[in-house]
């Protein structure tokens, strides 16, 4: 079964300090890995995302690093703001039908 | 552009009875999704649509029904609602690859 692995469950971050979550997954077919973010009752949001053949993409203070032969990909947070606390989830995109397989999520708490 | 919008935003069934749950996007977009999401957890695919006309299951279609017959909609069907269909479910649409989903505001649903 296809599936994708997103450690910690939760994370307690102070400001201005650096948020990460980890990410693995299985299948060697995927070829697109996207991280949305998601507040409390709203939708998840596309906030980055990284194509196999790049092993770092950065957009402003969000930075994927991505590891093709560890099967593995974290998303870092620089300078973390309490704005940025949210639920976070990778995901991986399978095959020609866009179908997203999510990681379980992680909690991000920023303290002021 | 509205992007993906969803009704209702909120609805409490009965056990047994059967609701609609509308999608619908004015982006032109050819793919559109419907998940769930559970309490702390992750989205899990029920129904996708890569066209009008065209639809598939996806990792949990037990008790849910979909149609598309206008690009603009997809409405979920759920039928003899149980107390495991309760939920918040979201609905998503892409365009083609790298398939960068958009997601609806989301229908929290009780089944007592």
């Amino acid at each position: 079964q296809q599936q994708v692995k997103q450690s910690p469950q939760s994370l307690i971050v102070q400001k201005g300090g650096i948020s990460i979550i980890n990410c693995a997954y299985e299948n060697t077919a995927f070829d697109y890995f996207p991280w949305y973010q998601q507040f409390p009752g709203k939708g998840p949001a596309l906030l980055i995302a990284i194509r196999p053949d790049v092993s770092e993409k950065k957009e402003g203070r969000f930075t994927i690093s991505f590891n093709k032969s560890a099967k593995q990909f974290s998303l870092h947070i620089m300078d973390s703001q309490p704005g940025d606390s949210a639920t976070y989830f990778c995901a991986s995109v399978s095959g020609n039908t866009g179908k997203l397989i999510f990681g379980q999520g992680t909690t991000l708490q920023v303290k002021p | 552009n509205a992007g993906v919008t969803q009704t209702p935003k909120f609805r409490i069934l009965k056990i047994g009875q059967s609701m609609t749950l509308q999608c619908a996007q004015d982006m032109n977009h050819n793919y559109m999704y419907w998940y769930r999401q559970d309490p702390g957890m992750g989205l899990k695919l029920i129904y996708y649509s890569v066209g009008a006309g065209i639809t598939d299951k996806g990792e949990v279609p037990n008790g849910y029904n979909v149609s598309r017959s206008t690009t603009e909609d997809f409405p979920l069907r759920l039928e003899l609602a149980a107390p495991s269909q309760t939920s918040v479910y979201f609905c998503a649409s892409t365009r083609d690859y790298p398939y960068e989903q958009y997601f609806g505001p989301g229908t929290r649903l009780t089944v007592t």
